[in-house]
């Protein structure tokens, strides 16, 4: 157990709708990181929040967004979903200087 | 841009040592790691290494880094078939306060009893 939660573990929707994924980091980490799993793209860097702030930007879509909460906690919207956008999608927590970031079990995320 | 390669399967018998390989491209990298995910999971941070340093042990785990070939290895002894899995390489520079990683697509590790 990694210490980073997320929710929901699945999720099935369908397409042009919006969903909310949720993340908690270990305690006492400030930064979160959004990754987002695929079969055709691999493993790719979404976005990076540290406490509160943006910090760094990945290959996100414009119809995704996120924000970290004063409690540290994250949430990664996904709008205007399409078929492509099925995917497992991780959150990763780490603290500031060496940033070793542990990952979360990830949220199943099925556009049908 | 930055770039990690490795080669898509491994097979091995139980007991004999894995390598798995990876490369990279960037120069300005200051970490580099190994996840572990098994089906259905999430990714298990399995080691790192510095790229001031040359190898590091833990356990049944070996890296080993070339920086001038830009080559990283990770050596499981004695693997066992709870070692079936896939292992991604990650690099993360050290630009701006980011460390994002950059994944390679991952090595499936095949262990046969």
């Amino acid at each position: 157990d990694s210490g980073v939660t997320q929710t929901p573990k699945h999720l099935i929707t369908a397409t042009g709708q919006r969903v909310t994924l949720r993340c908690s980091p270990r305690s006492g980490d400030l930064s979160v990181y959004w990754y987002q799993q695929s079969l055709d793209q691999g493993l790719q860097f979404l976005i990076q929040y540290y406490n509160g702030e943006e910090r760094a930007k990945g290959n996100i879509l414009e119809r995704f967004s996120a924000q970290q909460f004063p409690d540290l906690h994250s949430e990664l919207n996904l709008s205007s979903l399409e078929l492509g956008d099925s995917a497992l999608y991780f959150c990763a927590s780490g603290r500031g200087g060496k940033e070793t970031q542990y990952f979360g079990p990830g949220t199943r995320l099925l556009v049908l | 841009g930055e770039d990690v390669e490795q080669s898509l399967f491994l097979s091995v018998r139980e007991g004999d040592s894995s390598v798995i390989n990876c490369t990279y491209t960037d120069s300005s990298s200051t970490y580099l790691y190994w996840y572990k995910q098994e089906p259905g999971a999430g990714l298990q941070l399995l080691t790192y290494i510095f790229s001031n340093m040359d190898m590091k042990q833990d356990q049944r785990l070996t890296v080993l880094l070339n920086k001038k070939d830009k080559h990283l290895s990770l050596r499981i002894a004695d693997t066992q078939t709870g070692d079936s899995a896939i292992y991604f390489c990650a690099e993360t520079g050290s630009g701006a306060g980011s460390y994002q990683l950059t994944f390679g697509k991952g090595t499936k590790l095949s262990v046969i009893p």
